[in-house]
């Protein structure tokens, strides 16, 4: 089946740090990408949404500047979280779809920012 | 635009008894429907999904799903609960299937030995 990796699983960064985050599609061309943030104990929240070689439509209130996405081939797209603040601290999990072939989704990163 | 309400953010049953989570969704245009569950720091895992074709669906793990117009209805159900249901369960929505997914706020089970 259809299989996303996400890595890093746990990251933790100091407070104006930058972090990455990828997701890979491992054994299909994902033409669509979602990044989606989770708070403690809620549902998910979608971030934004990228498709392979153009730039990443975000939700209404995500500071696009602040999480810089790339979608930059069919398999592999990156969320960055740029000069992190402990308000960031998080869980982000990716989405990857096809046309036909539904959603698949990353493991998740947990994100803590001291 | 669509979404989707799960009645209930916390439901407990006993081992062996029905599980039956619900979901109503809200849509102007057909809906593509899915259950999910989330197991702690982990992403989500399909259930099943409806996409239109039989309303009676069958998914992973013994749960199964009904697909109601007539009470803009899709809850999940599981006729002997395990432990290892335990879990977050997660009601969505889309408009064709791989347009962005709205998600309900989850309801959370718990199974009582």
């Amino acid at each position: 089946g259809a299989v996303v990796s996400q890595h890093p699983s746990r990251v933790i960064c100091k407070s104006g740090t930058s972090v990455k985050i990828e997701c890979r599609s491992l054994d299909f061309q994902a033409t669509t990408m979602f990044w989606y943030r989770q708070f403690p104990k809620q549902s998910l929240m979608l971030m934004a949404t990228s498709n392979e070689g153009s730039k990443a439509t975000y939700e209404q209130g995500v500071e696009k500047d602040k999480f810089l996405i790339n979608h930059a081939s069919l398999t592999l797209s990156t969320l960055t979280v740029t000069s992190a603040h402990p308000e960031d601290s998080s869980f982000y999990i990716c989405s990857a779809s096809r046309p036909g072939h539904g959603y698949t989704f990353g493991s998740g990163t947990r994100l803590t920012v001291v | 635009a669509q979404s989707v309400t799960q009645l209930g953010s916390h439901v407990s049953v006993s081992e062996g008894a029905l599980v039956l989570l619900r979901c109503n969704y809200s849509s102007s245009v057909p809906p593509y429907l899915f259950w999910y569950v989330q197991y702690p720091n982990q992403g989500l895992q399909l259930l099943l999904k409806y996409t239109s074709a039989a309303t009676l669906v069958k998914g992973i793990n013994g749960f199964e799903a009904e697909f109601k117009k007539s009470e803009t209805s899709f809850h999940l159900t599981k006729p002997s609960a395990h432990m290892s249901d335990a879990a977050e369960y997660f009601c969505a929505v889309s408009l064709f299937g791989n347009e962005k997914l709205t998600f309900g706020t989850g309801t959370r089970l718990t199974i009582i030995p």
